[in-house]
């Protein structure tokens, strides 16, 4: 398709567990982020990679957030030893150019649901 | 620090009457703002954006906002309201940051539209 894809839509996990959440994004764009949605929130910055470089993790919540984009395209963000306050929606966005333009638009996927028991 | 606060939570309205989602920003620079819209279980689409152009902006599905610095407000309408514009909405200012232009969302509007 088209579009930003992200799997699995949603994850049902332990406390405890280690996800995997993955995004592909729009072929060609160079710009990647990762947005946290809590219930009833609006989405917040995680992690931004050019290319396969991450150049930004500020809003990763802890050492237990990792993310990496080794070829520049596929995206995973990994989340280690889950605790319940991970529940969340997890946004993937890409954009086209370098992510210092700030008209560009950035493209989202419908996210991952994640919840942690 | 930039940021944008949305009014209200929660607007309720008639089909066929007008929308008015309202946002004001904070910014020590000419900001870039959007307007983003979530059906539910779906990801964040564009409605508008500005980015220091003209100060009346139109988006998509009949949507428009208007920059007002005087008043630091960035307010979203529509002139008449439809069933299918039933969503949450997000007004988004873009923050310089380290290179690249990080989104920072408000909290969102559900817009609750009725019969």
């Amino acid at each position: 398709g088209a579009g930003v894809s992200q799997s699995p839509r949603y994850k049902v996990a332990k406390r405890g567990q280690d996800v995997a959440l993955r995004c592909d994004p729009i072929s060609g764009h160079v710009s990647l982020f990762w947005y946290q949605q809590a219930l009833g929130q609006g989405p917040e910055f995680l992690t931004y990679f050019q290319n396969e470089a991450q150049l930004d993790k500020s809003g990763l919540p802890s050492d237990r957030f990792f993310a990496e984009r080794p070829e520049g395209s596929v995206s995973t963000l990994k989340i280690q030893r889950t605790q319940q306050e991970d529940s969340a929606v997890y946004l993937c966005a890409s954009s086209q150019l370098q992510g210092g333009y700030s008209n560009q638009p950035q493209h989202f996927g419908d996210g991952t649901r994640l919840s942690i028991l | 620090a930039q940021s944008v606060t949305q009014l209200d939570s929660h607007v309720s309205v008639s089909e066929g009457t007008p929308v008015l989602l309202r946002c004001n920003y904070s910014s020590s620079y000419s900001p870039s703002l959007f307007w983003y819209v979530q059906h539910p279980n779906k990801g964040l689409q564009l409605l508008l954006k500005y980015t220091s152009a003209a100060t009346l902006v139109k988006g998509i599905n009949g949507f428009e906002a208007e920059f007002k610095k005087s008043e630091t407000s960035f307010h979203l309408t529509k002139p008449s309201a439809h069933m299918s514009d039933a969503a949450e909405y997000f007004c988004v200012v873009s923050v310089l940051n380290t290179g690249f232009q990080k989104l920072v969302f408000g909290t969102g509007t559900r817009l609750l539209v009725s019969p």
